[in-house]
């Protein structure tokens, strides 16, 4: 069974640093691209950050580039994403998210919420 | 930036089919996912590819694509259908992916 398990999350301030680790299991993982998507209270779905099988590609929303990255470790299955200069608007549900073949989002994780306020 | 428009809300009586509408310009070109997401829970792929059902997904649930706009069909709509739906696609020329704004599907 797939199983795709995000922890990390919690309350910081405004313009502080947080790390979400995501957890891989029941699956070959270094065959699959990951993704993080969020959703902020009352808005929709936004996709925020990728990385391909071997992490030599990553892309990033305009929203959070510069200020989020995002990695893997293959040998643990596991991908972060590390969150910097964390702001309001970034208050949000973060899920882990397997890539299919045909660029859908075919498993996701339970997500972890994150709440920037002072 | 490639945009994706959703109605933000359908309503349906139970027993009947619901459509939920994903707008793109030339949205044919590319292959279009969908996604159910309740309240408290993850979202759910329902439909990848336009058309296909990942194993587990009711044949209720069916998708097309013409022209410029993509569509989700409930057929037979239960009250545990209530749900947020969002469409997907990838962008080649931004290289992101892209979500609709989301609708919300009320069972009267």
């Amino acid at each position: 069974e797939v199983q795709l398990v995000e922890s990390g999350g919690g309350l910081v301030q405004p313009g502080g640093s947080l790390r979400l680790a995501c957890a891989a299991s029941g699956f070959t993982f270094n065959d699959y691209e990951m993704n993080w998507v969020r959703r902020a209270p009352g808005k929709g779905l936004e996709w925020i950050a990728y990385i391909n099988t071997v992490a030599s590609t990553k892309r990033y929303a305009d929203s959070v580039k510069g200020r989020f990255t995002i990695s893997r470790d293959n040998a643990k299955n596991s991908v972060s994403l590390y969150m910097h200069s964390l702001r309001g608007e970034d208050t949000a549900v973060y899920y882990c998210v397997r890539e299919g073949n045909l660029r859908d989002f075919d498993f996701w994780g339970q997500g972890t919420l994150v709440t920037v306020s002072s | 930036s490639y945009v994706l428009t959703q109605p933000p809300s359908v309503s349906v009586a139970p027993g009947m089919a619901a459509s939920i509408t994903c707008a793109g310009d030339n949205i044919e070109r590319k292959g279009v996912n969908w996604y159910q997401q309740k309240p408290g829970q993850a979202p759910v792929l329902v439909i990848y590819y336009d058309s296909d059902r990942p194993s587990g997904i009711p044949e209720r649930f069916s998708g097309s694509n013409s022209g410029n706009t993509a569509t989700l069909t409930v057929s037979r709509v239960e009250a545990g259908d209530e749900a947020d739906y969002y469409c997907q696609v990838w962008d080649s020329i931004s290289a992101h992916q892209v979500f609709g704004g989301g609708t919300k599907l009320t069972v009267l």
